[in-house]
């Protein structure tokens, strides 16, 4: 499985974009990523997966450049609630098999 | 979406005792995952439960510490057994729903005293 590194820790203010990225140099042919969040005292929630190019949904947008190195999470307009840790994962499974979860970036929203 | 439940939801034991976590999903799947997550720590998981086989543990975690069982397509049980405050942390399990997308359930708090 490759191994993702992103920052431990971000801080923003409410209403501004945010960009996560996560870098992923040994990403194979055949692995997918996979963004999830997760609040205190609650279990993972997946918020996006792609392959190559921009993938977008109704809660963030993931660019991943043509060589697959890196990907970045893009958060619109941020409120505080979306305080929380988000994961970076690779895996060929494409989520079929168990996760390989990484440390993850704090993200914390101030007003 | 899904629903996944478990219980307890939290739990104070005692070293040496025996804690059994249940996960009930709200619809059948193939494969349920067992994960920890240790206090300021991302998830680690413990092994995947496919329902009418054993489960596959993943290194460092072996079935007489953290035997599994999953007797149908909605339910799973977790035992952590011989206890240490080692094994203190929060244990989730999940499931896949689509092909692409994992749900967790809401933890279940661990502390051994």
């Amino acid at each position: 499985l490759a191994k993702t590194t992103q920052p431990i820790s971000m801080d923003s203010y409410e209403g501004q974009e945010v960009n996560i990225t996560c870098s992923h140099n040994n990403i194979a042919t055949n692995d997918y990523i996979t963004w999830y969040q997760q609040f205190p005292s609650q279990g993972p929630r997946f918020i996006i997966q792609g392959y190559k190019t921009k993938v977008t949904n109704e809660v963030a947008s993931l660019f991943i450049p043509a060589d697959r190195k890196s990907s970045t999470l893009s958060l619109p307009r941020v409120s505080l609630s979306d305080t929380a840790v988000y994961y970076c994962l690779v895996d060929s499974g494409g989520g079929a098999d168990g996760l390989t979860f990484g440390k993850g970036t704090h993200l914390i929203i101030q007003p | 979406s899904a629903v996944i439940s478990q219980k307890p939801s939290r739990d104070i034991c005692q070293r040496g005792t025996s804690l059994t976590i249940q996960c009930q999903v709200d619809s059948q799947v193939t494969m349920m995952f067992w994960y920890r997550q240790q206090p300021g720590q991302s998830l680690t998981l413990i092994a995947t439960a496919n329902q009418g086989s054993e489960a596959t543990y993943e290194s460092g975690f072996v079935i007489d510490k953290f035997p599994i069982s999953r007797p149908n397509l909605t339910f799973s049980t977790l035992t952590v057994s011989n206890m240490s405050p080692e094994d203190s942390s929060i244990y989730l399990c999940g499931m896949i729903k689509t092909v692409n997308e994992q749900f967790f359930g809401p933890g279940t708090r661990l502390t051994v005293l």
